[in-house]
């Protein structure tokens, strides 16, 4: 009921195409659902977060989708750029400030 | 600088030594964290604090211990390192539970 199931392992997408990698939970405790971006050599670093109560969130590129019912959400990465090259995790807590993180996701970008 | 610290960023020890990670933040965040990231195992959280003389176990203590006697600092002590222990180790930082902030990481391999 912890897990929180992330997919792709990994993707390779063309430069400007859409990233999306998906992930799931069981727990409907969790009320929390950030997206962490790790560049190689780098600490995790937040990238965009969503609560429930909305099912979707914008910030430039890249948006969450967040389907409450299936206990699923996502992450579109919109005009992929070779920059946006790196390890995508999904997460999600549930208010007692422990996060759960997916197993991540290596994202390439062919320029 | 502000931030979270993480020392030493390399460090190579042979098996059954007693190492220590370092962790400082000067954001002065109730909640730290120590995490070990492996390929194909994501981040794993080993022990957590939610206050100066709080712990508490996370995914994967076994091997480790942790003290918290100041606010800004989070030692991670391995008391008898081994082989499985070979891996990079995170902290984090928090102030309300919900983002975590990085540090850069500590590199271990142990021989």
């Amino acid at each position: 009921q912890q897990q929180v199931k992330q997919s792709p392992q990994s993707l390779i997408v063309q430069k400007g195409g859409i990233s999306i990698i998906n992930c799931a939970y069981e727990n409907t405790a969790f009320d929390y659902f950030p997206w962490y971006q790790q560049f190689p050599g780098k600490g995790p670093a937040l990238l965009i977060a969503i609560r429930p109560d909305v099912s979707e969130k914008k910030e430039g590129r890249f948006t969450i989708s967040f389907n409450k019912s299936a206990k699923q959400f996502s992450l579109h990465i919109m005009d992929s750029q070779p920059g946006d090259s790196a390890t995508y995790f999904c997460a999600a807590s549930k208010g007692d400030d422990k996060i759960i993180f997916g197993k991540g996701t290596r994202l390439h970008i062919l320029p | 600088d502000a931030g979270i610290t993480q020392s030493p960023r390399y460090k190579i020890t042979e098996t059954g030594r007693q190492v220590t990670l370092m962790c400082h933040q000067t954001w002065s965040h109730s909640y730290m964290f120590w995490y070990r990231q492996d390929l194909g195992h994501g981040l794993r959280l080993i022990y957590y604090s939610a206050a100066a003389d709080i712990t508490d176990k996370g995914e994967v203590p076994d091997g480790y211990v942790v003290s918290r006697s100041k606010t800004e600092n989070f030692p991670l002590t391995l008391e008898s390192a081994t082989r499985s222990q070979t891996s990079v180790y995170f902290c984090a930082s928090s102030e309300q539970g919900d983002t975590q902030y990085f540090g850069p990481g500590t590199r271990l391999t142990v021989l």
